[in-house]
């Protein structure tokens, strides 16, 4: 079993909608949650932080943790075509050794 | 704007060449890693330094070579790459140990590689 998974997608949307991206993790011991963006042949850009459980909201986007059923959740509200990127989802136990989801590719159309 | 910087950001190289990457940090990170990563696949851990030592060798093949001269500055030295060697090399940076606010990983741009 892998330690992170994630739904690679490819995902579409029209121009406005509110996506919801996700990925589990089989490893309990985990405690550092991250989402990154990434643009095609640049590298991941660090969109959203979580230590521990629960909520955390920056403009358009909200991050979502559930411990007990070892989920996390990227929600994009008003999304925008420039939003068109691959979402990877990333979490650490000790802070300096991380699991990548395989990323999901989200396209918003105008 | 990411605060990893990595050069150059394009490289094409031969088989027998030796050429190098180089990455710097402002952050005051005290781990700094390369990973390598290919096309619609996530980043695969290569090596990671803790405290300007390397902590962790993922079995990489010895034609990588990583150095940390020092607590901002990582360098990964190519030799005799493969052409499967060809993707695109990220350096990040993160504070070290655990604890609130502590688990962040920050990615410079990649250097784009291409060995023929």
């Amino acid at each position: 079993q892998k330690e992170v998974e994630q739904d690679p997608g490819p995902l579409s949307v029209p121009e406005g909608a509110i996506v919801s991206l996700n990925c589990t993790y089989s490893n309990s011991a985990f405690q550092y949650f991250m989402w990154y963006r990434q643009y095609s042949r640049k590298g991941p850009e660090l969109l959203m932080y979580t230590y521990s459980s629960g909520n955390k909201e920056d403009g358009r986007f909200t991050a979502q943790v559930d411990k007990s059923s070892k989920y996390i959740s990227l929600f994009i509200r008003d999304s925008q075509p420039s939003d068109s990127a691959t979402y990877l989802c990333a979490m650490s136990r000790t802070g300096n050794q991380f699991y990548f989801g395989t990323g999901t590719s989200l396209t918003v159309i105008p | 704007d990411t605060e990893v910087t990595q050069t150059p950001k394009h490289l094409v190289m031969g088989m027998t060449n030796k050429k190098s990457l180089k990455c710097e940090q402002h952050m005051g990170h005290r781990a700094m890693y390369w990973y390598k990563q290919k096309a619609k696949k996530p980043p695969e851990l290569m090596f990671v330094y803790s405290y300007e030592k390397l902590s962790i060798n993922e079995s990489v093949p010895s034609r990588f070579s990583p150095e940390c001269p020092n607590s901002s500055l990582l360098n990964l030295h190519l030799h005799a790459l493969q052409p499967e060697d060809s993707a695109l090399y990220l350096c990040a940076s993160s504070q070290v140990g655990s604890g609130t606010g502590t688990g962040e990983l920050f990615f410079g741009e990649g250097s784009r590689l291409t060995v023929l």
